[in-house]
C-alpha cells in the first residue's frame, strides 16, 4: 500500500505565478482534503472533496482552487502567488461512510514563493 | 468556531522522564480528538485518538483521555525516548461535513519536544 502520496515534494515559485499540486489518496480511499501549513503553526484547513466537488471549504481566498478525478486523486491550485502563501501543502485522503474513519496524510509539497 | 489550544514549547525533557502536553478545546457539538505526531521533513501522524467523552487513546506508550467536563484532550508518556522528538499536534474534527463519517481537522499551533539523551 503507497498510502498518500503528493507531488512534487518541492517547488519555488515567484510572486504573481501559479502552481499545481498533486495528490494520490491512500488506496481504497475517496476523499482528499487539503490543509496549509505555515512555518510553526498547525495545519489550516483549505478544502475537502468527494466525489468530484468541493464539499468544505476553509477560511481560504478563491485565489485557491481544487479539482479531483474520477480516480480520486486531486490537485491544488494557488493563482496568483503571494510570499505569504509559502508553506507546507498537506493533503489528507479518508473514506466516507458509516462511522469514523482516520485520515491519512502525505508528506506534502513544500511551496516557496519568492 | 471550534478550536483547539495546546501548551507552547519547546518541551526539553531528558530520556525516562515523564511528558505532559496539555490540550483543551473548544466545540458546539461533540467531536472527535486526537493526537498527531510530526517529525522533521516529514507528513503528519496519527498518534493516538478517542471518539467520545471517557474514551482513553494509546499507542506506543501515549496516552490520553477524552475529558468532556474540562474540555481536554492532555497527552502523557510516562518514559520518553530521544526517539520522540517531534512535533505533536492536538486536533478535533467536528462532524458537520458530508457523511458526518471523517471531516476537518482542526489543528494547535503544535508542541515541539526535545528529549536529550
Amino acid at each position: 500500500d503507497a498510502g498518500v502520496t503528493q507531488s512534487p515534494t518541492h517547488l519555488i515559485k515567484t510572486r504573481g505565478q501559479q502552481v499545481t499540486l498533486r495528490c494520490s489518496p491512500k488506496s481504497g480511499h475517496d476523499t482528499v482534503s487539503w490543509y496549509q501549513q505555515a512555518l510553526g503553526q498547525g495545519p489550516q484547513f483549505i478544502f475537502q472533496y468527494y466525489e468530484e466537488e468541493e464539499r468544505q471549504r476553509g477560511n481560504f481566498p478563491d485565489r485557491f482552487s481544487g479539482h479531483q478525478f474520477p480516480n480520486y486523486s486531486s490537485e491544488l491550485n494557488v493563482n496568483a502567488l503571494l510570499l505569504g502563501d509559502s508553506a507546507l501543502y498537506l493533503c489528507a485522503s479518508s473514506l466516507v461512510g458509516q462511522g469514523y474513519t482516520e485520515a491519512f496524510f502525505g508528506q506534502g509539497t513544500r511551496l516557496t514563493v519568492v | 468556531g471550534d478550536s483547539v489550544t495546546q501548551m507552547e514549547g519547546p518541551v526539553t525533557l531528558s530520556e525516562e522522564a515523564f511528558l505532559t502536553i496539555n490540550c483543551t478545546y473548544t466545540a458546539t457539538g461533540y467531536p472527535s480528538l486526537f493526537w498527531y505526531v510530526q517529525y522533521p521533513g516529514e507528513g503528519l501522524q496519527l498518534l493516538l485518538k478517542a471518539t467520545k467523552a471517557d474514551d482513553k487513546g494509546s499507542n506506543k506508550g501515549f496516552e490520553a483521555t477524552y475529558r468532556k467536563e474540562t474540555t481536554s484532550f492532555h497527552l502523557e508518556k510516562g518514559s520518553v525516548q530521544v526517539s520522540d522528538s517531534a512535533v505533536y499536534f492536538c486536533a478535533l474534527s467536528d462532524r458537520g461535513g458530508y457523511g458526518g463519517a471523517t471531516n476537518k481537522l482542526i489543528f494547535g499551533t503544535g508542541t515541539l519536544l526535545a528529549v536529550q539523551p
